[in-house]
């Protein structure tokens, strides 16, 4: 089956960094995104990574391993309205987006 | 640009009735549009995936008589929740997809469904 592990929740410190991880097993693979939804929002992209390495993008960035089937993705500076759930989703041979249940970040002043 | 509107926001609506949710691409043509449901602290789940012009691919466990989903443009797509009930009462989220996005999904804000 395909599966995609990503924590339920992680807190963290207003000015600290963060880093979720995610590790998926899918039949096939054609990139992994990460996705941010606040409570009662749909989800925002973040990141996109098809290629093994990190990709950076301002206070956020996402790393990619395609053979451990892992991936992280690292907020830096973290700000109270960082406070949401973070969507980790593959897509498969298919093309079609599999859905980790995402993670709740919680941030603390 | 990419962006996808998702109308009504919220609605409420009572028991047996029946319930329309278009998802609209405003500056672009979605080769394909998803729909798909959330409950509370739970994640997203698809419930079909739409192709302009031919019939929706409904995921496992979905209702294709009570969800029923018309896509007829590459522009719209609507969910129509049949005789809704109290347990239909969910987030219904849409996205679109457009050929060179790299499959980027671009979401609707959602639709707050709650069935009296």
């Amino acid at each position: 089956g395909q599966n995609i592990d990503q924590p339920t929740e992680m807190t963290a410190t207003e000015g600290a960094i963060v880093q979720i991880n995610c590790t998926y097993q899918t039949s096939g693979f054609n990139g992994l995104f990460w996705y941010q939804q606040h409570a009662g929002e749909a989800p925002t992209f973040l990141s996109y990574n098809v290629l093994d390495g990190l990709e950076e993008k301002g206070r956020f960035s996402s790393f990619l391993s395609r053979s451990k089937g892992y991936s992280y993705l690292l907020l830096k500076e973290l700000q109270m309205k960082d406070s949401a759930s973070y969507l980790c989703a593959v897509t498969d041979s298919n093309y079609q987006l599999i859905w980790g249940a995402g993670t709740k970040l919680i941030i603390k002043p | 640009g990419a962006v996808v509107s998702q109308h009504p926001s919220w609605v409420i609506c009572k028991s047996g009735t029946s319930v329309k949710i278009e998802c609209r691409s405003l500056d672009f043509q979605a080769t394909t549009m998803f729909w798909y449901r959330q409950f509370p602290k739970q994640s997203l789940m698809l419930m079909a995936t739409s192709n302009e012009g031919s019939k929706a691919t409904y995921e496992q466990g979905v209702e294709k008589d009570k969800f029923l989903i018309n896509h007829a443009s590459l522009t719209l797509s609507t969910l129509t929740v049949t005789s809704a009930h109290p347990e239909d009462s969910s987030f219904y989220i849409c996205s679109a997809v457009w050929e060179s996005s790299y499959n980027e999904q671009f979401f609707g804000p959602g639709t707050r469904l709650t069935v009296l």
